[in-house]
């Protein structure tokens, strides 16, 4: 069965550090892959996405994600976290099937300390 | 740019009551999804709806739930008897077609059933 898993709910990191959060997914072919952020109170937006090719994709606000099939990982990175990067992060396997439909990983919570 | 929006933000019901959660999808969007998200938990697919018929449903989607595209424009959901654990954040999501792409979401309806 198809699923996502974050190990990690929530990390604190310092201003100006870097991040990387972990994800692992199953899935029985190549998937497509998400990252989302959730600001309190807000939907989900999207940083990045992988269907294929370069393994290693951009996203928005600096974000960077690397494909690791050996793995079965997309961890998402961040040079230098910023106090506005502080939300919730989700990512997700997008299911090639009738639907389409994207199966999340449970979270991890971003705090920032200043 | 155009976005996903979802009315009303905020719904309290009583147990038993039926509630209506309203979606506008982007406007030349074709497949339209739900989500809930469970405080706390991880954001869970509920049905994806293509074609004016649902082309998949999760086993939380039961009989007390249905989705409608009235208008052409409008994307419902419908719980026809609410129950305390149907108290989530209902997200609304539309993609574009019929290569697979982002989905693009709403910022929610938070439902909550005493």
């Amino acid at each position: 069965a198809q699923s996502v898993t974050q190990p990690d709910i929530h990390i604190t990191v310092s201003e100006g550090a870097s991040l990387e959060l972990r994800c692992n997914y199953s899935y029985g072919a190549t998937p497509y892959l998400f990252w989302y952020v959730q600001s309190p109170g807000q939907g989900l937006q999207l940083l990045l996405k992988y269907f294929s090719g370069d393994t290693l994709v951009q996203g928005i606000k600096g974000f960077e994600a690397e494909f690791k099939r050996s793995q079965s990982s997309f961890n998402l990175r961040k040079p230098s976290v910023h106090w506005s990067d502080a939300a919730e992060y989700f990512c997700a396997v997008g299911a090639r099937d009738s639907s389409y439909k994207l199966i999340f990983g449970s979270g991890t919570r971003l705090l920032v300390r200043p | 740019e155009p976005e996903v929006t979802q009315t009303p933000s905020h719904q309290v019901t009583q147990m038993g009551q039926e509630v209506i959660l309203r979606c506008v999808p982007i406007s030349n969007h074709l497949y339209f999804y739900w989500y809930r998200q469970i405080l706390g938990q991880k954001v869970e697919f509920l049905v994806s709806f293509y074609n004016n018929e649902i082309s998949e449903k999760s086993e939380i989607f039961d009989d007390q739930f249905s989705v409608e595209r009235p208008d052409g424009s409008n994307f419902t959901l419908k719980i026809r008897s609410t129950k305390l654990e149907d108290s989530a954040m209902y997200f609304c999501a539309s993609t574009p077609g019929l290569t697979y792409n982002e989905q693009f979401f709403g910022p929610g309806t938070r439902l909550t059933v005493l």
